[in-house]
């Protein structure tokens, strides 16, 4: 597609439950970014993959976050057991390679409400 | 770790003025700064990039400015538009050889008629 796109738009799940959201990026780019977004504040690292490879999870808060990218195009983030402070929007992001080179571009999001 | 502060308080001006926006960061020096911009329920929008050895950066009615001495990078809109509302986002690099981004709260930005 023309942009990064994600799935679901918006996810309302209960507490416990199990969550995936999935992100296409630009066709042709191998870096591959994950952010969370709370409400009124910046996005907040979780994770990059330089092709299939996590180059960096340093921002994952904890073993219930993982994600994926089997084929280095597609990625998946999984989050298990939610929890009332998972809520946020999930924003996915792309790049051709590594950002220090240009722009992030972003897909619209994910909100993920758990209740 | 890396901290970066811009103006908290939504910033409010009169169409045609100048808005200008902050963002402080402590710590290690960035080898470079990004400036987005963010619509509500959207994902953020790049808009300039400027790299330590830069002082300064143009594009259109936007200029960027960083200074290292002070650690501190002004966004300026000049002749401002209502179209210009929005939330403006600060991102320095996470300080090591990969592509990490690290974002500031951001600043909401309010362009009245």
């Amino acid at each position: 597609g023309a942009g990064v796109s994600q799935t679901p738009s918006n996810k309302v799940t209960e507490k416990g439950k199990y969550v995936e959201l999935r992100c296409d990026p630009i066709s042709g780019h191998t870096a591959l970014y994950w952010y969370r977004q709370s409400l009124g504040q910046g996005p907040e690292f979780l994770i990059y993959f330089q092709g299939t490879g996590a180059a960096d999870d340093s921002g994952l808060p904890n073993d219930r976050f993982f994600a994926v990218r089997p084929e280095g195009s597609v990625s998946t983030l999984k989050i298990q057991r939610t929890e009332r402070g998972d809520s946020a929007v999930y924003l996915c992001a792309s790049t051709p390679g590594l950002a220090n080179t240009g722009e992030l571009f972003f897909g619209e999001g994910s909100r993920l409400t758990v209740l | 770790s890396q901290k970066i502060e811009q103006n908290s308080e939504a910033l409010n001006i009169q169409e045609g003025k100048t808005a200008t926006l902050t963002c402080n960061y402590t710590n290690y020096s960035p080898a470079y700064l990004q400036w987005y911009r963010q619509d509500p329920g959207r994902g953020p929008v790049f808009l300039l990039l400027i790299r330590e050895n830069e002082k300064e950066k143009r594009k259109e009615r936007l200029k960027v400015t960083f200074d290292t001495t002070l650690k501190q990078s002004l966004f300026h809109i000049t002749a401002s538009q209502p179209a210009d509302s929005a939330t403006y986002l600060c991102a320095l690099d996470g300080g090591n050889q990969g592509g990490k981004l690290i974002f500031g709260q951001g600043t909401e930005l309010s362009v009245k008629p």
